[in-house]
């Protein structure tokens, strides 16, 4: 069966700290990946997507970045942190291919709060 | 652009107390619609979904959502709520237009609480 993987499950940071957040995925080939921030009150906001190794999407333009260096690894960075980066951080996966209609499986998430 | 907008942000009801949560979205061609459920302290997990076919659809848990093509809706819906449906809720839409990406674009959430 397929899990997914996320870590640190939190994390507190200073100001123009650097950030590295890691997602996996086991059990699965060439997933589509995701990468959402969950804020109080305001649902999930997807920040990027990933349909294959080193093809990155960008949702909204912001601090962050995020890099797919293996198949079923998707990491969330950042060079300097800023106080609204704080946050819930979500990974994950859906099956390739099937396009619309597949659902998508959620990682436990990382609690960052920038100090 | 697409958007979700749940309009209920906190529900509170007593046990046994019928459920509905408003769902509506602005995407005016053909989509896919998803409730997600996040229980405290567990990963947001999925609830129910609508591809196409019946517009009733039945979820885990005794939950139902019913596809309104004309009001742009998926209300979800059960008839009696346990303390343990306590949880955020989410709706989700994917226009079929976004293909191979499986973009989702979610609600603001709900949050129910169940008094015992």
């Amino acid at each position: 069966s397929q899990t997914i993987h996320q870590w640190p499950a939190t994390l507190v940071q200073p100001v123009g700290s650097p950030l590295s957040l890691e997602c996996t995925v086991e059990g699965t080939s060439n997933p589509n990946l995701y990468w959402y921030r969950q804020a109080a009150g305001r649902g999930l906001q997807l920040l990027f997507y990933s349909v294959g190794i080193g093809q990155i999407s960008s949702e909204v333009p912001q601090n962050l970045s995020a890099s797919r260096p293996q198949d079923r690894q998707f990491i969330l960075s950042s060079k300097k942190l800023l106080l609204s980066d704080s946050g819930f951080y979500l990974c994950a996966w859906s099956a390739w291919g099937g396009g619309a209609q597949e659902t998508q499986y959620f990682g436990p998430g990382t609690r960052l709060l920038v100090l | 652009a697409q958007s979700v907008s749940q309009h209920n942000h906190h529900v509170i009801l007593s046990e046994a107390a019928s459920l509905e949560l408003g769902c509506n979205y602005s995407y005016g061609g053909t989509v896919n619609l998803f409730w997600y459920v996040q229980y405290p302290g567990q990963h947001l997990q999925l609830l129910l979904k609508y591809f196409s076919g019946d517009p009733l659809v039945k979820g885990i848990k005794g939950f139902e959502a019913e596809f309104i093509k004309s009001k742009f809706s998926f209300n979800l819906r059960k008839p009696s709520v346990q303390w343990s449906d306590t949880a955020e809720y989410f709706c989700a839409v994917n226009a079929a237009f976004l293909r191979n990406t499986g973009k989702l674009i979610f609600g603001q959430g709900t949050t129910l609480q169940v008094k015992p």
